[in-house]
């Protein structure tokens, strides 16, 4: 599986836009870049998915560098509930289809 | 968006027993659903993969006769800890697919806290 390299923590604040990288080098033509996030104590979230283009949805912005070798997750305006684990997983289209978690970055948002 | 419920949320056991984490896809059918483990502070690690009606598939360092895994129905997978050891005490978690299409999403149960004593 191709890996994926996140920072290890970020902070922010409150109603303030949060970008959270994720460098993905070995991404090969067949993988999806998935974002989940996980709250404390509870099961991880889908946030966002894409291929090649940006995508947006209620939730977040997924912007996806032309060569696909990193992408951000754009948090507009940060609240408290957005504080998680953040993690950045490529899933091929084809075979098992499974989530290989990484360590993921932890989003703390100061009020 | 779909939602995945597991039972118990938490459960206390002695060391020897065994117990059943049940994961429930409650408004989709799902045809594969995945086992996680998680401890304290570290990331979520894939146990197994399981589809309907077939065995499941362990990933490496997983034991199959330890971590016991039903998926009788579209519905419903099952996880049996069997002879439950104070190591074994985690988080678990399930997820479920709806379909075979690629883009489909895993929907997360909220998991369950396993303690054995």
């Amino acid at each position: 599986d191709a890996k994926t390299t996140q920072p290890n923590s970020m902070e922010s604040n409150e109603e303030e836009p949060v970008h959270l990288p994720c460098n993905h080098s070995t991404i090969s033509g067949t993988d999806y870049i998935h974002w989940y996030r996980q709250l404390p104590s509870q099961g991880p979230e889908y946030v966002i998915h894409g291929l090649t283009s940006n995508v947006n949805n209620r939730m977040a912005s997924l912007a996806i560098a032309e060569d696909r070798k990193s992408s951000t997750l754009i948090l507009h305006r940060a609240t408290l509930r957005d504080a998680a684990v953040y993690y950045c997983i490529l899933r091929r289209i084809q075979g098992a289809q499974k989530l290989v978690f990484g360590q993921g970055t932890r989003l703390t948002i100061n009020p | 968006g779909a939602v995945v419920s597991q039972h118990p949320s938490r459960v206390i056991c002695k060391s020897g027993t065994s117990v059943k984490i049940e994961c429930r896809s409650l408004d989709f059918q799902a045809t594969t659903m995945f086992w996680y483990r998680q401890f304290p502070k570290q990331s979520l690690m894939l146990m197994a993969t399981s589809n309907e009606g077939s065995k499941a598939t362990y990933e490496q360092g997983v034991e199959k006769d330890k971590f016991l895994i039903n998926h009788a129905s579209l519905t419903l997978s099952t996880l049996t800890v069997t002879s439950a050891h104070p190591e074994d005490s985690s988080f678990y978690i399930c997820s479920a697919r709806a379909t075979q299409r690629d883009w489909e999403t895993q929907y997360f149960g909220p998991g369950t806290r396993l303690l054995v004593l």
